[in-house]
């Protein structure tokens, strides 16, 4: 079955790096894009960027360019996303997602990894 | 990219059916058919309820049910459920790769 799992909670300073990971299993890592998003203590969601591994390229939401840094290793299967300059409200989950490609939306997310920026 | 816009809260009594709506732009519901919605229990990641405006993905109830007329897309609960009692959020591709998430509705089952 498909699982998108997600490393543990992260307690960083501000200033600081993070870097989440989320390694897929159950279905050809290479063929489906994986999306990030985050959703702040009591609020909603917000889209993050994706990685589009055939192509080899990322894209990140003007709000995250220049801070967010998506990679990925496919001998593990694994998506890496790195947030710099961490502020205080970059506290928040932080969820993986995996998308069909060109479906348009998440049909497996990962688990969550809070990130608390204090 | 602005979050669309959704009621905070809508509520119903076990059996009804209730409706949340999610309006956004010319530039993204309006334009594309790539609006999906998810359903957040608490604590827990969300789920893919609708995808592509109308269709559910394999599993989920024939309860949920999607539409979209303009710039606004909708989702309908019928025969209102205790298990359906969470959060739900739409979603919408807007071009350019990115995408926009609705601010989301608490759902109260009475």
């Amino acid at each position: 079955q498909v699982q998108l799992v997600q490393s543990g909670a992260e307690v960083k300073k501000p200033g600081a790096s993070v870097k989440v990971s989320c390694q897929a299993s159950g279905y050809t890592f290479s063929n489906y894009y994986v999306h990030w998003v985050r959703q702040a203590p009591g609020q909603g969601l917000e889209y993050m960027g994706v990685m589009y591994p055939s192509a080899g390229t990322t894209f990140c939401a003007q709000k995250f360019q220049g801070r967010v840094t998506i990679t990925w290793d496919t001998s593990t299967s694994t998506v890496y996303m790195e947030l710099s300059s961490l502020r205080s409200d970059d506290t928040a989950v932080y969820f993986c997602a995996r998308e069909e490609p060109r479906t348009c939306n998440f049909d497996y997310w990962g688990q969550g990894t809070l990130l608390t920026v204090s | 990219q602005s979050a669309l816009t959704q009621p905070a809260s809508v509520s119903g009594s076990p059996g009804q059916s209730i409706t949340i709506s999610c309006t956004g732009t010319s530039s993204d519901v309006g334009f594309y058919n790539y609006v999906s919605w998810y359903q957040q229990h608490p604590g827990k990641a969300p789920k893919l309820m609708i995808y592509d405006v109308t269709d559910r993905p394999s599993g989920v109830s024939s309860r949920f049910s999607g539409s979209k007329s303009g710039n606004t897309a909708s989702l309908t609960i019928s025969g209102l459920q205790p298990e359906d009692e969470a959060d739900y959020y739409c979603s919408s591709y807007a071009t350019n790769n990115d995408y926009v998430f609705g601010t989301g509705t608490k759902v109260t089952v009475l």
